[in-house]
């Protein structure tokens, strides 16, 4: 099987930059994708790596170290709208299923 | 070009009585995959898609839940005989190609059982 690891919870002032992290477990990895959920609405997609390192979009970077089974979600320059849940997302384990870690709340303050 | 849409949004049902949610890819999609949310908790897997093929159905109960994604029409999620548990987010997501990294989900179907 396959399990992630989140914090459940992380609060970071607006203008910030935060860290979210995420472990797993896996067999047959292919790679971590994160996602952004508001207010149980419609899972967005923000980043996927296949590959160790970083990647960059926009205010958002995600960091894959496989070797560690870790990686991480980096928000710079934190708005109000970034308040949110962000899941990790883990693709392999014999199937095309995603398999989602437990979700970050973020919470952005003034 | 219109995202992945799922009916109901809401949908109210008694103990013992069928429910049906729909899901519409994305156009030029043709894998299609159903997730449970319960509050405060992550997406859990049910079941992977394809035109006509049921691919993987690991995370979907055995008994009672059902999934089908006919060559013409929406994928349907049917559950008979509900019961209080499976109140819960219904997502519905959709992919072009089967790499599955990258879902574009619906706005999903919640579920109330009475």
């Amino acid at each position: 099987g396959q399990s992630l690891e989140q914090p459940s919870e992380v609060t970071a002032v607006e203008g910030a930059i935060v860290q979210i992290n995420c472990t797993y477990q896996t067999s047959g990895f292919y790679g971590l994708s994160w996602y952004q959920q508001h207010d149980g609405g419609a899972p967005t997609f923000l980043s996927y790596n296949a590959l160790d390192g970083l990647e960059e979009t926009g205010r958002f970077s995600s960091f894959l170290s496989r070797s560690d089974s870790y990686g991480y979600l980096l928000l710079q320059e934190l708005q109000m709208k970034d308040s949110a849940s962000y899941f990790c997302a883990a693709s392999g384990g014999g199937g095309n299923k995603l398999t989602f870690g437990t979700g970050t709340q973020l919470k952005v303050e003034l | 070009n219109a995202g992945v849409m799922q009916n109901p949004r809401h949908l109210v049902r008694r103990r013992g009585q069928e429910a049906r949610l729909r899901c519409s890819p994305m156009k030029g999609h043709s894998h299609v995959y159903w997730y449970r949310q319960l509050p405060e908790e992550g997406l859990k897997f049910m079941v992977y898609l394809q035109k006509e093929n049921i691919i993987d159905e690991s995370g979907m109960p055995k008994e009672r839940f059902s999934a089908e994604f006919p060559k013409e029409g929406p994928s349907i999620l049917r559950i008979q005989q509900v019961v209080r548990g499976d109140s819960a987010a219904y997502f519905c997501a959709s992919s072009p190609g089967d790499s599955g990294e990258k879902l574009f989900f619906g706005s999903g179907t919640q579920l109330s059982v009475l």
